[in-house]
This record gives structure tokens, sequence and C-alpha cells, in this order.
């Protein structure tokens, strides 16, 4: 298996405007988290989805902050408008219902 | 609400020692905790998982405890290499909840030649 994939690897825009990050987990994979990880606050869970589904959002930031899951495969994080502050490294991660995680390479997000 | 602490922050060590890296969590109804190793730039690379049953679990030269009574786990790296180097993360999931893994600062390990 390819592993969770994430694209893209690193984007720079200017505040204001729209990113989308996206993920595709590892096949047969119930599970689909989203994590920001900064030097200051270390790794935040944002979402999480159970088979496609949103369960817990709690960890989102704000509602410039949105993410879809409309299949098993497909995943988005989309902030909209996007603020410097929101620089950081998104991963996503997925897991069966034995709870081991597994980790994309990351999104480096740089807003200008 | 489940809080996960990593000592030591950072670690520097000659090659050769054995090291051991500790993780401690405050709620000890866990469903299973894993141990993580994220190198610069890099995504979280899984090392071992222990579901809560488990009392250790071993791959190669790395040996990870847990004492769900004590709140602790303990990763044991034996003969530590210049590649070792890296940050090494612990999570915690916790059981009858939500399920949301909670991580900890990691250590910042250093192995010098």
């Amino acid at each position: 298996d390819a592993g969770v994939i994430q694209s893209p690897r690193h984007e720079v825009t200017e505040m204001g405007q729209e990113v989308t990050l996206r993920c595709k987990p590892i096949s047969g994979h119930d599970y689909l988290f989203w994590y920001r990880q900064t030097m200051m606050r270390g790794l935040e869970l944002l979402i999480y989805f159970n088979n496609n589904v949103p369960i817990d959002d709690s960890g989102m930031p704000e509602d410039r902050f949105s993410a879809k899951m409309p299949n098993a495969s497909f995943s988005t994080l989309k902030i909209q408008p996007s603020e410097p502050r929101d620089s950081a490294v998104y991963f996503c991660a997925s897991s069966r219902d034995d709870g081991e995680l597994f980790f994309g390479e990351g999104s480096r997000l740089t807003v200008l | 609400k489940q809080e996960v602490t990593q000592i030591p922050a950072a670690l520097s060590v000659p090659e050769g020692e054995n090291l051991v890296l500790n993780c401690s969590f405050t709620d000890s109804a866990i469903y299973n905790l894993q141990w993580f190793r994220q190198d610069p730039g890099k995504g979280l690379t899984s090392l071992l998982l222990i579901q809560s049953s488990q009392r250790e679990q071993t791959s190669g030269r790395l040996n990870a405890s847990l004492d769900k009574s004590s709140g602790r786990s303990t990763l044991y790296i034996a003969a530590s290499q210049p590649g070792d180097s890296a940050t090494y993360l612990c999570a915690v999931t916790t059981a009858g909840g939500s399920y949301i893994p909670t991580f900890g600062r990691g250590t910042s390990l250093i192995v010098h030649p």
C-alpha cells in the first residue's frame, strides 16, 4: 500500500486566499484524522471522521476552516480566507479499528 | 481530559548508549498507546503500538512498555546509532470516550558519533 497521501506538499499563498489540502487515506481504514503541527502548540487534532462521517470537529479553530470526506478514499481541508497565523504543517492520518495511526508526509502551508 | 507528558524534551547522547524515553499520561483508562518517530520536515512514522491489554511490544532494537496503573510508558532504544536521531512522540487514545489520540510534545534525540 502507498500509505497516506497528501497534497500539496508545500503551499505558499497570500492572506485572504483560499487553501485546499487533500488527503487519500490507506485503503480499508475507517478513521481519518486532520492534525496541525506548530512549534508553539505541537500536534493539534482539528477533526476526525469515521466511515466518512465527521465525528468530532471541536479542534477546528474557527469557521474559516472546513473539512469534507465525500468518499472513503478522499478528504479535503479548506481554509477560506487564509491568515498568516494559519501557517503550519497540516497532517492527515488514518487508522483501522485497532487504532494504529498512519500519517502522511504533511502539507506545509505558509500564508504571507 | 487526557494529558500526555514526555520527559526529557531533548536528549543528546554518544553512539552506543542504551536509552530510555518516558511518556506519562493522566487518565489510565486507555485504549492504546503508540510511539512515533518524526524526522525533520517529515511525517510521523509508527514505531510501536501497545494495546490496553498488553504490557510491552518489541521491534528490533526498540522495546516499549506500558504500565497503566502508574500512567507510564517507556521506549527503550538499545545500542543507539546516529540514525536514531529524531523526535520521538507518544500518543494515548483514551477508552470509553471520543476516539481521539492525545499526543505528547515529544523528545528530541540526538545521537552523536
